[in-house]
């Protein structure tokens, strides 16, 4: 079972400052298989992307992801202040199961 | 507009049996490719898939909670209902149901959570 670790826990920077958001795979995947949530407190997880860097629908241009192999990144290139937010890598398996890393916080400096 | 909405009892007693329903507008679960996951969040921790059920009525099942959960559609109520055995009050969470459909190619699919309910919290205390 892949288990996902994600880099900073909590990540301090000001409105209008570039974001990376690391996501770290135990074994190799496939970089298709990877997707990024956004979740604000009292709310339910929001799709940002999904497949091979897809933005979901609605989704702003100043998120994107990349990565490959066991490294992933979500980057935010110029914060808003409604980027502030928790921020979860899910990964699909053959299994088939999803897995969730434990989340990265975005908040503001 | 697509919506999916978490429904169930807010308490259920140690032993209890919980059982969840996720009712859905906007899409339908028949076409292939289409399925609904359930996923839970405790109280400050990260997210747990549990369950998925797919419009060919597979189903899919996180391996730690298996023998616990049982997962059924009504397709023609767009409904998907998750049945949680043996609650324990580490249990105690926000549970959501998520539309998964499908992406990628033939021999390269994969799927994603794409619209969320709002989650409905379910306590277990005696």
């Amino acid at each position: 079972e892949i288990v996902l670790t994600q880099s900073p826990g909590t990540l301090s920077l000001s409105p209008g400052e570039r974001a990376t958001l690391s996501c770290r795979a135990s074994q190799r995947v496939a970089d298709h298989y990877i997707a990024w949530y956004q979740q604000k407190p009292g709310q339910p997880p929001r799709l940002l992307t999904h497949g091979e860097s897809s933005r979901a629908a609605g989704v702003p241009d100043r998120f994107s992801a990349s990565g490959s192999v066991t490294d992933f990144t979500l980057t935010i290139s110029r914060l808003e202040p409604e980027d502030f937010a928790m921020y979860y890598c899910q990964h699909y398996g053959h299994a088939p199961i999803f897995t969730f890393g434990p989340g990265t916080k975005v908040e503001i400096k | 507009q697509v919506t999916l909405r978490e429904s169930g009892p807010a308490l259920v007693k140690p032993t209890e049996t919980l059982t969840l329903t996720c009712t859905f507008s906007g899409f339908s679960l028949a076409p292939a490719g289409m399925c609904v996951s359930w996923i839970r969040q405790s109280p400050g921790k990260a997210l747990e898939w549990l369950a998925r059920i797919d419009w060919d009525d597979d189903k899919y099942y996180t391996p730690s909670l298996e023998t616990r959960l049982t997962v059924s559609k009504d397709t023609s109520k767009d409904q998907v209902v998750l049945i949680m055995a043996n609650m324990d009050p580490v249990d105690t969470a926000t549970y959501y149901c998520a539309r998964t459909p499908r992406g990628g190619r033939p021999g390269n699919y994969y799927y994603y959570m794409d619209v969320w309910g709002k989650g409905t919290t379910v306590t277990v205390s005696s």
